[in-house]
């Protein structure tokens, strides 16, 4: 069962459009992560946040924005989709550094 | 710079014999790895980890090898089976750093029944 949840799973946009992607853990945890991942190539930390109304930019420069009102929320949007955008999206948290629990992921495909 | 490295993106396997996946860092200040498996469409989950004080640290059908002075991890699955097809991602973490996981590139595993 699954305590970390990514909606949607799969999205096709047209270019230009607003987006908002969705990860809610039920676990409490306080740290929490985006990472984008392309196929063959390495998880790139894009976000990360270590409580409420804290939020870091990552290693991999993103055009994204994320927000953490509530221990549990820390969607990611992108305010105009490109092309460039689309990727597999990976939301993870953790109690303490000592490892993740990832979603399932969102595999965004910007038309 | 990648402070790890997934030299191999793939490795078949027959059904039965051991899977070896190796996993190479660059930053001495990695003190904790974690390899991580992802099947596809699916985020990773998490398999085994080894703190920097042990060099072996076994669960049930898989050991992770840890080589401080080659900064060398492997991981060994033995026996292989064909539910163990999947990709698996090797991750390291420095206590004194920013606490993120740095991940290599993958290595995706065939077991072939």
């Amino acid at each position: 069962e699954a305590d970390i949840y990514q909606t949607p799973r799969y999205l096709v946009i047209g270019t230009g459009k607003k987006i908002t992607l969705e990860c809610s853990q039920t676990m409490g945890h306080d740290k929490m992560y985006w990472y984008q991942q392309d196929p063959g190539m390495e998880l790139h930390l894009i976000h990360y946040s270590y409580g409420v109304n804290s939020t870091e930019k990552g290693d991999l420069s993103s055009e994204s924005t994320v927000s953490r009102i509530r221990t549990e929320h820390f969607p990611l949007t992108l305010e105009s989709a490109r092309p460039s955008h689309t990727s597999q999206y990976l939301c993870a948290s953790s109690e303490a550094h000592r490892g993740y629990t990832f979603g399932s992921g969102t595999r965004l495909t910007v038309v | 710079d990648q402070q790890v490295k997934q030299n191999s993106p793939s490795l078949s396997v027959q059904e039965g014999r051991i899977s070896i996946l190796n996993c190479d860092y660059t930053n001495s200040m990695f003190d904790y790895f974690l390899w991580y498996k992802k099947y596809p469409a699916e985020g990773p989950t998490f398999l085994i980890s080894i703190s920097s004080i042990k060099d072996k640290n076994e669960d049930g059908r898989f050991t992770v090898f840890l080589n401080k002075s080659a900064k060398h991890l492997s991981l060994h699955i033995v026996p292989s089976q064909p539910g163990d097809s999947a990709v698996y991602f090797c991750a390291a973490s420095e206590s004194g750093g920013a606490n993120n996981l740095f991940f290599g590139t993958g290595t995706r595993l065939t077991v072939i029944p």
